[in-house]
């Protein structure tokens, strides 16, 4: 089946940085979304690119979607401590299906 | 509004017993999933109901698993007889389905460990 790689698996930055993480697929996807997962929770939607070549910010975060359809990298500006989670990454065929592929995740660690 | 509920939040068994997962979507959805996560690798998607009816069930890995949603509301997963590779945690998650904006919202996931 389809697989994301998703990197890095994990980071550890200083709070205020800049962080950026990115997932490759070996096939398209016509949608690309980002999910944030805190510890002891489910995954909550960050950002959904539906269209090659978008670029769209929520906030402090931008993500992007990749020409070719089969990447899209995730950035956090200034992170704070409440960035600290595990970062997935999802790619679906159709933007009503609700059936996604997930990459492994980044676990970001935000030193205060 | 409610979110996507489940229950247990934690369950250890013994491999060969029988666990059974519940799932209550936000009130309205007609979409239901399923997902899993194993020892920190991906979020695997299992199945997804429309209403009552299975949509798509191609990622449930045996027949050691049945899901069921009777009447369209909530939704069980029950692990029988368990095995050890199925510890994890289990996600389930709603949509309203229909709607390009209409997100996936995960409940929190019941950690299941098989001893």
């Amino acid at each position: 089946g389809q697989q994301l790689n998703q990197s890095p698996q994990s980071m550890f930055i200083q709070e205020g940085e800049d962080v950026s993480m990115n997932c490759t697929s070996s096939s398209i996807f016509n949608t690309w979304l980002w999910y944030k997962q805190d510890p002891g929770e489910g995954p909550v939607l960050l950002i959904a690119l539906y269209k090659a070549g978008e670029l769209t910010s929520n906030g402090r975060l931008t993500a992007q979607f990749g020409i070719t359809r089969k990447d899209s990298f995730l950035n956090i500006s200034a992170s704070i401590p409440s960035d600290v989670g595990i970062y997935f990454c999802a790619g679906q065929l159709s933007p009503n299906a609700g059936k996604s592929t997930f990459g492994d995740g980044t676990t970001l660690t935000v030193k205060p | 509004e409610a979110g996507v509920t489940q229950f247990p939040s934690h369950s250890v068994i013994e491999k060969g017993q029988t666990v059974t997962l519940r799932c209550d979507p936000i009130s309205g959805h007609d979409n239901l999933y399923w997902y899993r996560r194993v020892m920190g690798k991906e979020i695997k998607f299992l199945l997804h109901f429309v209403k009552e009816s299975k949509q798509d069930e191609s990622g449930m890995p045996n027949n050691r698993f049945l899901a069921e949603r009777t009447g369209g509301t909530y939704s069980t997963l029950k692990v029988q007889p368990a095995e050890l590779e199925d510890s994890g945690v289990y996600f389930c998650a709603s949509s309203q389905g229909g709607l390009r904006d209409s997100p996936l919202h995960f409940g929190n996931g019941t950690r299941l460990t098989v001893t």
